[in-house]
């Protein structure tokens, strides 16, 4: 099944910085990759979601890279803000293919210090 | 908007008691699923639906059971309850409707068993 691995673990950075985040996925199969921000106390929600059809995909400040070759992907969020600290989860799965299950990775805790 | 209501935010337990946690959605989701998520660990995949009174393991689910007896319901249920199930447990939901892949997440029950 699909194994999905993410790293760092932990990361801080100043207001304004650029920050990354990746992950990388073991089924070959997955053609779907989403990225959820988890605010303290909050729920998980979507922020952005990419397509095994194409290889980069923006919103604002946040974007996302895949390279399907390599099996990884990428969270790339730019002018950081106090506001975007929270825990980043990735994720991988199959679709068009019945139903197959979002697997996460372990995920990030984004401390962006004013 | 899409609406996932788990029906109580902490929870506190004693050791052998049988648990109940409760999930609802409210967008006819063909979907759902629980998660436990643990410091250092993300989102761990404990059972999950994809129909009324179907239900498949995750990777996590020795101490767990689950019912679906209505579309909009899933619960959660530990049958003897362990300090070791003390966690954070999050329902989550989807469709299975071309072009939407992406799960809405619950706020999540804390659950404490002493």
């Amino acid at each position: 099944g699909e194994n999905v691995e993410q790293h760092p673990s932990t990361l801080s950075v100043q207001e304004g910085d650029s920050a990354v985040i990746k992950c990388t996925y073991s089924d070959s199969a997955s053609n779907y990759f989403p990225w959820y921000k988890q605010e303290l106390g909050k729920r998980p929600q979507l922020i952005i979601d990419i397509r095994s059809n194409v290889g980069e995909k923006k919103d604002q400040r946040i974007a996302v890279t895949l390279n399907k070759t390599a099996k990884h992907f990428s969270l790339h969020i730019t002018e950081t803000q106090p506001e975007d600290s929270a825990v980043y989860f990735c994720a991988a799965r199959r679709v068009n293919t019945g139903f197959q299950k979002l697997v996460f990775g372990t995920g990030t805790r984004l401390l962006v210090s004013p | 908007d899409v609406k996932v209501t788990q029906s109580s935010r902490y929870l506190v337990k004693r050791t052998g008691e049988k648990v109940f946690l409760e999930c609802v959605q409210d967008m006819d989701h063909e979907n759902m699923f629980w998660y436990r998520q643990d410091p250092g660990l993300g989102l761990r995949l404990i059972y999950f639906s994809y129909d009324v009174k179907m239900k498949e393991k995750g990777d996590i689910p020795e101490g767990y059971s689950v019912s679906r007896e209505k579309k909009e319901r899933f619960s959660l249920i530990l049958e003897s309850a362990s300090t070791n199930q003390t966690s954070m447990y999050l329902c989550a939901s989807s469709n299975s409707r071309q072009g939407i892949y992406g799960y809405t997440f619950g706020s999540g029950t804390r659950l404490t068993v002493v």
